[in-house]
C-alpha cells in the first residue's frame, strides 16, 4: 500500500511569509502527528490529530498550526516564518498516535527560512 | 514527564564488528519503546518495539533490542554490523500518561567503516 506522502519536499521562504505544509497518511490511518527535526534540537513533537481532532500539542508558539480533514490528510501552517523555523517537517500516520504500532513516516519536507 | 537520553552522539564502528547503541528513558507509568532509523534524506523507519512480554526483541534485519526496567534502558544491539547499517538510530517511549506523543531522543549516528 501507498506510503505517507508529504509535499513539497523541499521549500524556500522569506522571513515573515507563510507557508503550508501537507500529509497524506497510508489509507486507514486516521492519526497524524507532525515533527520538527533540526541538529541541535532533535526531534520535536509539533500535534497529533486523530479524526479530525487535535489530541495533543507541543511546546511550540501558536504561530504553528495544524488541521486533520475528513479523508484524514492533514495539514500544518506556520505564519510569519523566522529563521529558526527552518527545519526538515517529518508526517507520521499511526493506528493509535503511534503507541501500540509505533509510526509511519513521510519522507518530510526541508523548509528553509532565508 | 517522559525523556529520552542517548548515550553516544556518534558511534564509529569497523565493518562486521559488534555494536551496542544505548537508550535510557524516564517515566512514571508502564512506556512503550521504540528504535527508528533514519537513513539520508529520508524520515524515520521503525526499526523495532517493546509493548509488553519477553524483554528482548527483535527486528528483520539482525538488531536486538533490551528492555531493563530496573535500569531503565532500552540498549540496542547487533554482533555484526554492514556498511549498510551506516544511518542515524533514534529512541523512542511513549506511554499512557503521554497523550498520544512519542518522545525522541537526540539520535546516535552510527557510521560504519570498511
Amino acid at each position: 500500500k501507498a506510503g505517507v506522502t508529504q509535499t513539497p519536499r523541499y521549500l524556500i521562504k522569506t522571513r515573515g511569509q507563510q507557508v503550508t505544509l501537507s500529509c497524506s497518511p497510508i489509507s486507514g490511518h486516521r492519526s497524524v502527528s507532525w515533527y520538527q527535526q533540526t541538529p541541535g534540537q532533535g526531534l520535536q513533537f509539533l500535534f497529533e490529530y486523530f479524526s479530525e481532532t487535535q489530541r495533543n500539542k507541543g511546546n511550540f508558539p501558536g504561530r504553528f498550526s495544524g488541521r486533520q480533514f475528513s479523508n484524514s490528510r492533514s495539514e500544518m501552517n506556520v505564519s510569519t516564518l523566522e529563521l529558526g523555523d527552518s527545519a526538515l517537517y517529518l508526517c507520521a500516520s499511526s493506528l493509535d498516535g503511534g503507541m501500540n504500532y509505533g509510526y509511519t513516516f513521510g519522507s518530510g519536507t526541508r523548509l528553509t527560512v532565508v | 514527564a517522559q525523556s529520552v537520553t542517548q548515550l553516544d552522539s556518534q558511534v564509529p564502528v569497523f565493518e562486521e564488528a559488534p555494536v551496542e547503541l544505548r537508550c535510557n528513558y524516564s517515566s512514571s507509568v508502564s512506556v512503550y519503546l521504540f528504535w527508528y532509523v533514519q537513513y539520508p534524506n529520508q524520515g524515520l523507519q521503525l526499526l523495532l518495539k517493546y509493548l509488553s512480554g519477553s524483554t528482548l526483541v527483535e527486528s528483520i534485519n539482525g538488531f536486538e533490542a533490551e528492555f531493563n526496567k530496573s535500569q531503565t534502558s532500552f540498549h540496542l544491539r547487533k554482533p555484526s554490523v554492514h556498511i549498510s547499517d551506516t544511518a542515524e538510530y533514534f529512541c523512542a517511549v511513549s506511554d499512557l500518561g503521554g497523550g498520544f506523543k512519542t518522545i525522541f531522543g537526540a539520535g546516535t549516528r552510527l557510521f560504519v567503516k570498511a
